[in-house]
């Protein structure tokens, strides 16, 4: 059975542009969440989606959006990139929303 | 707020020598404590749910325990492929809201 998969797995942008990210969830699951990932912060939650509906949000700005499709896949998107948001975003998966999730490889972001 | 702290950062075994890793919390309404493994370079891997205090669980070399202000993850006779960041999370009920809150992790280390 595929896992979680994550495109694309590295990224350079500069300050000030936008990043989409895509997240592919394991066949058959419905529930996708996001997280970021710094060495100071840890593993942050950010958004968590369920049958195309955003279900819970972290405590990110604005910036942050995400959506999902109708064949569970998921994108993230993150507008007017500052340094901070470099990180590596967590991309997980589960059947019914919970946290018993699948974790994909996550993408690494450079904001420069 | 919800709040996961673990202790220590980090640890440095000999293979064969058993070990605790330590998870506080403070969270309104436990809903579930869960403990992950993580490998450099991969996501997240689910190892454990914990619902209440006295609950334990066990996984080969790797048990983990519930109280009502801390979870601890024993590892028995540790093997050099333990070797991880292991990383707590807590869900609580606040508001409506499941998300997950996790500690910085655990970096274990185990030198054959």
């Amino acid at each position: 059975k595929a896992g979680v998969t994550q495109t694309p797995r590295y990224l350079i942008k500069t300050r000030g542009q936008q990043v989409t990210l895509s997240c592919s969830p394991i066949s058959g699951h419905r529930s996708v969440s996001w997280y970021q990932q710094t060495p100071g912060q840890g593993l942050q939650f950010l958004f968590e989606y369920f049958s195309e509906t955003q279900r819970n949000k972290g405590n990110f700005p604005g910036r942050f959006s995400g959506r999902q499709f109708s064949n569970s896949r998921s994108e993230m998107n993150v507008s007017t990139l500052e340094l901070g948001d470099s990180a590596l975003y967590l991309c997980a998966s589960s059947f019914n929303p919970g946290p018993e999730q699948y974790f994909g490889p996550g993408t690494r972001l450079t904001v420069t | 707020e919800d709040q996961v702290t673990q202790s220590p950062e980090a640890l440095r075994l000999q293979e064969g020598e058993s070990s605790s890793l330590n998870c506080s919390y403070t969270v309104s309404g436990l809903r579930g404590l869960f403990w992950y493994r993580q490998d450099p370079g991969k996501g997240p891997e689910f190892l454990f749910t914990l619902y209440s205090a006295g609950e334990e669980k066990e996984k080969e070399r790797l048990k983990a325990t519930l109280t009502k202000k801390e979870s601890f993850l024993h590892i028995t006779a540790p093997k050099p492929e333990d070797s991880a960041t292991y990383l707590c999370a807590v869900q609580g009920f606040q508001g409506g809201s499941e998300k997950l809150v996790f500690g910085k992790g655990t970096k274990l280390t185990v030198n054959p």
